[in-house]
């Protein structure tokens, strides 16, 4: 059975306070990390897709890393936009349209 | 472009009531998946899809209905409501290749069953 655990469940930042976020699975024949942002009251946003280990990817002040047991979503001088809950999801081998996901990371980024 | 669209936003129901909750998509993907979203446990995987007149069951099936008559379009049914069932629903479709594999998620629609 896939598994997908982030943590920490909250984190709370200052403005410009470097951190990462984490993924742990377990997945047998892992064929894509997806990383989504979500807004209060939205549906998730796509951010990354990661498909093999040592992959790296950015946007803006996020970066995904990847290895074989866990991924990472670092911040780099968070601003308060950056405020949501990032949710960390994974596929196995052809099961397109089906993804498991971990129960997230509320991130808070305090001015 | 409207990318996949959920109506209705709100939706309160009484127990034992059924409805369905619509879902489509303009972006002529194969793949469309419904999930639920409740506090502390992230999406969980109801039904999906895999081309039209192909569906399975995801992890949590039971109560619930899906038929994909159209590329365009994967309704949820509820066949009938009980509280256990009040959650935000969240519809989504992505392609089949490699690449390309992303889904891309609705706005939700909240459901109370009381």
């Amino acid at each position: 059975e896939d598994q997908v655990t982030q943590s920490p469940e909250a984190l709370r930042l200052q403005e410009g306070e470097s951190s990462s976020l984490n993924c742990s699975y377990t997945v047998s024949g892992l064929r894509g990390l997806f990383w989504y942002r979500q807004d209060p009251g939205k549906g998730p946003e796509f951010l990354f897709t990661l498909y093999s280990a040592g992959e790296e990817k950015e946007k803006e002040r996020l970066k995904a890393t990847l290895t074989k047991k866990e991924s990472f979503l670092h911040i780099t001088a968070p601003k308060p936009e950056d405020s949501a809950t990032y949710l960390c999801a994974v596929r196995r081998g052809t099961s397109y349209g089906k993804l498991t996901f971990g129960q997230g990371t509320i991130l808070t980024v305090h001015p | 472009n409207a990318g996949v669209t959920q109506t209705p936003k709100f939706q309160v129901l009484k127990t034992g009531q059924s409805m369905t909750l619509q879902c489509a998509q303009d972006m002529n993907h194969e793949y469309m998946s419904w999930y639920r979203q409740d506090p502390g446990m992230g999406l969980r995987l109801i039904h999906y899809s895999v081309g039209a007149g192909i569906t399975d069951q995801g992890e949590v099936p039971n109560g619930y209905n899906v038929s994909r008559s159209t590329t365009e379009d994967f309704p949820l049914r509820l066949l009938s409501a009980a509280p256990s069932q009040t959650s935000v629903y969240f519809c989504a479709s992505s392609r089949g290749f490699e690449g390309s594999t992303e889904a891309f998620f609705g706005q939700g629609t909240r459901l109370t069953v009381v």
